[in-house]
């Protein structure tokens, strides 16, 4: 079984320019959370979906949003991109909304010039 | 508030030493604790979890107990090897619908033969 896909792997942007990524799960898995990993540090929550609905969103602008689609795939979106957006953008999924044993991606690397 | 503290790396071994990273953390309430590894371009890979006091966590010949006492989830392993090069980030999940997990900075660890 494939685990969690994401893409583009790596993305160069500039600044104020809007981004889309995209991540499918593992297959069976309903929940879908987005972390970013900045260079040096470990990821931080930005949104967890669940069943198509938004369950849980950490500490970052309304400039970032996203969606599950009913295939559970996701998308993350940030808007008017800053410089300081430049990180490793991780999917992970599960079976369960409660996250006991999420699966990443490999992630994309999202570079703001 | 809830947040998890790692020793700072890297940490620089010989292959067969002991390995130790230590982890703290400060969370309310009852989380689960977990140790996750990042090889170079790949995505995190759950290594152990525990999910209440006392218990231990093991994997690959790594081991974690979870400390209330101390608040504390110590990484060990009695051998090292090559492969075990990575970063290793803990984490903590409160357990409650709609969190999720929270990350410590990450240890790079560095093996040699």
């Amino acid at each position: 079984d494939a685990g969690v896909t994401q893409s583009p792997t790596h993305l160069i942007k500039t600044r104020g320019q809007h981004v889309t990524l995209r991540c499918s799960p593992i297959s069976g898995h309903k929940s879908v959370s987005w972390y970013q990993q900045v260079l040096g540090q470990g990821p931080q929550f930005i949104f967890q979906y669940y069943e198509k609905e938004e369950r849980g969103r950490g500490n970052f602008p309304d400039r970032f949003s996203a969606r599950q689609f009913p295939n559970y795939s996701s998308e993350l979106n940030v808007n008017a991109l800053l410089l300081g957006d430049s990180a490793l953008y991780l999917c992970a999924s599960s079976q369960d909304r409660a996250n006991e044993k999420l699966f990443f991606g490999s992630g994309t690397q999202l570079s703001v010039l | 508030g809830n947040s998890v503290t790692q020793m700072e790396g890297p940490v620089t071994l010989s292959e067969e030493a002991f390995l130790t990273i230590n982890c703290t953390y400060t969370a309310t309430g009852y989380p689960s604790l977990f140790w996750y590894v990042q090889y170079p371009g790949e995505g995190l890979q759950l290594l152990l979890k525990a999910t209440k006091a006392d218990d231990k966590g093991s994997n690959k010949g790594f081991e974690a107990t979870y400390r209330k006492e101390t608040t504390s989830f110590h990484l060990e392993k009695g051998s090292v090897q090559v492969s075990d090069s990575a970063v290793y980030f803990c984490a903590l999940n409160r357990n409650q619908a709609g969190t999720a997990l929270i990350f410590g900075k990450g240890t790079t660890l560095s093996v040699s033969s």
